[in-house]
């Protein structure tokens, strides 16, 4: 079983339209980060969460530490927000590992 | 803060050749942890340094290893290099206090072995 587990793999959507994934865990962490990673590129942190919820620009973070869960949502959708985007939690027993999940592939269409 | 810095931010190599990747974690930052990503794979954790030792060691054969300086730079070398090991090769930075939860990503290196 994995740590993480991140909901949906895959995800379409048109332009516009209001995107939620999803990311659950199942050990003791310390914080949770979400990162971006284009096609062919690097990895860009978006955020850093330990508690409650954080707001960039249109996308917004939030996490439920006793639900072991959090989202990211994407307002107002748009092609260039498609990547994949990836959960990842510092475990609070072993505090400088981190464990991801798989991905979720974003695609937005025009 | 400057960020983390990963050189270099991409690479070709041969079979059979080796490599070296550096990770430059942020100032004050002495931590440093290794993650592979093959291509439909998750980011899987190769090791931790700290210090300048190695504190955790993730399921991956020898020909990976790393070290780190006093500086708290790190280099991950990988040996005898095999086709499987192209892949994004990411290092996190962190501090090593559990009340003090902030960490950073590299943007990662990306290794085409040919």
């Amino acid at each position: 079983k994995n740590e993480v587990e991140q909901s949906p793999q895959n995800l379409t959507a048109q332009e516009g339209e209001f995107i939620t994934i999803n990311c659950s865990y199942s050990v003791g962490i310390s914080a949770l980060h979400w990162l971006q990673q284009h096609p062919g590129g690097g990895i860009v942190s978006l955020f850093m969460l330990s508690s409650g919820k954080k707001k960039h620009g249109r996308l917004i973070a939030t996490i439920n530490i006793q639900e072991k869960h959090s989202s990211l949502h994407i307002t107002a959708s748009h092609p260039r927000d498609s990547a994949v985007y990836i959960c990842a939690v510092r475990a609070r027993y072993n505090f400088n590992k981190f464990y991801f999940g798989s991905g979720t592939k974003l695609n937005v269409k025009p | 803060k400057a960020g983390v810095t990963q050189t270099p931010r991409y690479l070709i190599k041969t079979r059979g050749q080796q490599v070296t990747l550096s990770c430059s974690p942020i100032s004050g930052h002495r931590s440093v942890s290794w993650y592979q990503q093959t291509p439909g794979q998750g980011l899987q954790f190769l090791f931790e340094y700290f210090s300048e030792t190695q504190r955790n060691k993730g399921n991956f054969p020898g020909r990976f290893s790393g070290r780190q300086f006093s500086n708290s730079r790190s280099e991950m070398n990988v040996s005898t290099l095999e086709l499987g090991d192209s892949a994004l090769y990411l290092c996190a930075s962190s501090s090593d206090s559990p009340m003090n939860t902030e960490a950073f990503f590299g943007q990662g290196t990306r290794l085409t072995v040919v």
